[in-house]
């Protein structure tokens, strides 16, 4: 699996947008950009996916850049729920068939009153 | 959306005894699961892949007569430390995904266990 590059630590304010970026500068064509949350002593929460086109859900945006070597997840409205680490992994995802998640370090998000 | 349900969500265990922990995927079949374990302030670590009806695949370093892992039915899969040392106490967590819907991986919400 490709190697993905976050920032240790953010901090964003309550109510304004948090936006995490991740480099995966080696990834290949069949692989797709996950990204999930942890929140302390909780397991990985599922966030959002994506190949090359920008998607969005309930929870939030991810951009990825046209050559696919980097991305942002976007949180439009960060709350202090929102504080947790954020992982951001490549991974194959092809039908039915399942492909281990290799987790990094991940960013660990605070958001501040 | 997809539901896994990881039991127990704390245990202490007597250093030398064995510990079993259950995962199970309440509305979906899922013939693979992943079992991870998570040190304090570190990242979560793949121990071995669990198969419907077949051995499991361990990673580099697990060794799998310490870790058994069962995954005798298509919703159900167990991992037991056997003769747990203080070393084993971590959080351990498992994760399946539902293949007929368009998202990640479902997590349980991990086992805490602690071995004195």
């Amino acid at each position: 699996d490709a190697k993905t590059t976050q920032p240790t630590s953010m901090d964003c304010a309550e109510g304004r947008a948090a936006n995490l970026p991740c480099n995966h500068s080696t990834i290949s064509g069949n692989e797709y950009v996950y990204w999930y949350r942890q929140i302390h002593s909780q397991g990985p929460q599922y966030i959002i996916h994506g190949l090359k086109n920008n998607e969005t859900n309930e929870m939030a945006s991810l951009i990825i850049t046209e050559d696919r070597k980097s991305s942002t997840l976007i949180l439009p409205h960060a709350t202090l729920r929102d504080t947790a680490v954020y992982y951001c992994i490549v991974s194959q995802n092809s039908g039915g068939s399942n492909y281990k998640l290799t987790f990094g370090k991940g960013t660990l998000l605070t958001v501040n009153p | 959306g997809a539901v896994v349900s990881q039991h127990p969500s704390w245990v202490i265990c007597k250093s030398g005894t064995s510990v079993k922990i259950e995962c199970r995927s309440l509305d979906f079949q899922a013939t693979t699961m992943f079992w991870y374990r998570q040190f304090p302030k570190q990242s979560l670590m793949l121990m071995a892949t669990s198969n419907e009806g077949s051995k499991a695949t361990y990673e580099q370093g697990v060794e799998k007569d310490k870790f058994l892992i069962n995954h005798a039915s298509l919703t159900l899969s167990t991992l037991t430390v056997t003769s747990a040392h203080p070393e084993d106490s971590s959080f351990y967590i498992c994760s399946a995904r539902d293949p007929d819907r368009n998202y990640g991986y479902t997590f349980g919400s991990g086992t805490r266990l602690t071995v004195v």
